[in-house]
C-alpha cells in the first residue's frame, strides 16, 4: 500500500536549516504524471502549501517561501528532501509531505512531522 | 498568487441536517484544458488531510455521495447533504491551476 513518512529533527534554533525527508513506499517517485508536494500547518492554523516535485523533476515553490525552500528527490531512495533556511519561530509547524497523482490530486498525505523553532 | 477564500469559517451543524461551504478565488480556475483546477479537503480532528473532491465535482475514491461540489470560475461550493458525526473537521478549499497551489483558510465544522 501506499505510505508516506515524513522525518527530521523536532526542534531547530532561529537561522539555522531545516531538512526534511520524506520516504514513500507503494510506489516510485519515476511513476508517470505522479509527484509529492510539501504542506506545512502551524499549530491551530490553516494548510499552508510550500513546494512539489515532479516524477519529471519540475519543481515549484510558494512564492513567500521561494528564496528559501529547495525541493529534490533520490528515486532510488524514494526520498524526496525539502530544505528551508534560516528558520524562524513563525515557520513552527506540523510538515507534511503527501503524494500528488495525475498531476493534481494530493491523494495520500504521511502524518507529519512537529517542527518547532526555538534557541 | 491566486487567493482563496472561504466562508464561513466555522459552522455548526445538526446531524441529519444539509451543510454548505463557499470557496472564492481571485482569479478564475478554469485552464485551457478545458478542466477547473478545484479541490476540497478535509482534516478530521488529529488526522492528516483527506481528498474528497477533485476538479470541482468529481467525488474522490471511497467519499461520500452525501458529499458534492460545484461551482465555476472563480466560485464553488462544498455541500454535505446529511451531515453525520463523522464529518466534524476542517474543510479546505484549494485551487491547482497555477503552479503554486494555495489553500483556502479552512472551514471548521462542528456538530451541535
Amino acid at each position: 500500500q501506499v505510505t508516506l513518512k515524513e522525518s527530521g529533527p523536532v526542534l531547530v534554533k532561529p537561522t539555522e536549516t531545516l531538512t526534511l525527508t520524506c520516504t514513500v513506499s507503494g510506489f516510485s517517485l519515476s511513476n508517470a504524471r505522479m509527484g509529492v508536494s510539501w504542506i506545512r500547518q502551524p499549530p491551530g492554523k490553516a494548510l499552508e502549501w510550500l513546494a512539489h516535485i515532479f516524477s519529471n523533476d519540475e519543481k515549484s515553490y510558494s512564492t513567500s517561501l521561494k528564496s528559501r525552500l529547495t525541493i529534490s528527490k533520490d528515486t532510488s531512495k524514494s526520498q524526496v528532501v525539502l530544505t528551508m533556511t534560516n528558520m524562524d519561530p513563525v515557520d513552527t509547524a506540523t510538515y507534511y509531505c503527501a503524494r500528488i497523482l495525475r498531476w493534481e490530486l494530493l491523494d495520500y498525505w504521511g502524518q507529519g512531522t512537529l517542527v518547532t523553532v526555538s534557541s | 498568487d491566486i487567493v482563496m477564500t472561504q466562508t464561513p469559517l466555522s459552522l455548526s451543524v445538526t446531524p441529519g441536517q444539509p451543510a454548505s461551504i463557499s470557496c472564492k478565488s481571485s482569479q478564475s480556475l478554469l485552464h485551457s484544458d478545458g478542466k477547473t483546477y478545484l479541490y476540497w479537503y478535509l482534516q478530521k480532528p488529529g488526522q492528516s488531510p483527506q481528498l474528497l473532491i477533485y476538479e470541482v465535482s468529481s467525488r474522490f475514491s471511497g467519499v461520500p455521495d452525501r458529499f458534492s461540489g460545484s461551482g465555476s470560475g472563480t466560485d464553488f461550493t462544498l455541500k454535505i447533504s446529511r451531515v453525520e458525526a463523522e464529518d466534524v473537521g476542517v474543510y479546505y478549499c484549494m485551487q491547482g491551476i497555477h503552479l503554486r497551489w494555495t489553500f483556502g483558510q479552512g472551514t471548521k465544522v462542528e456538530i451541535k
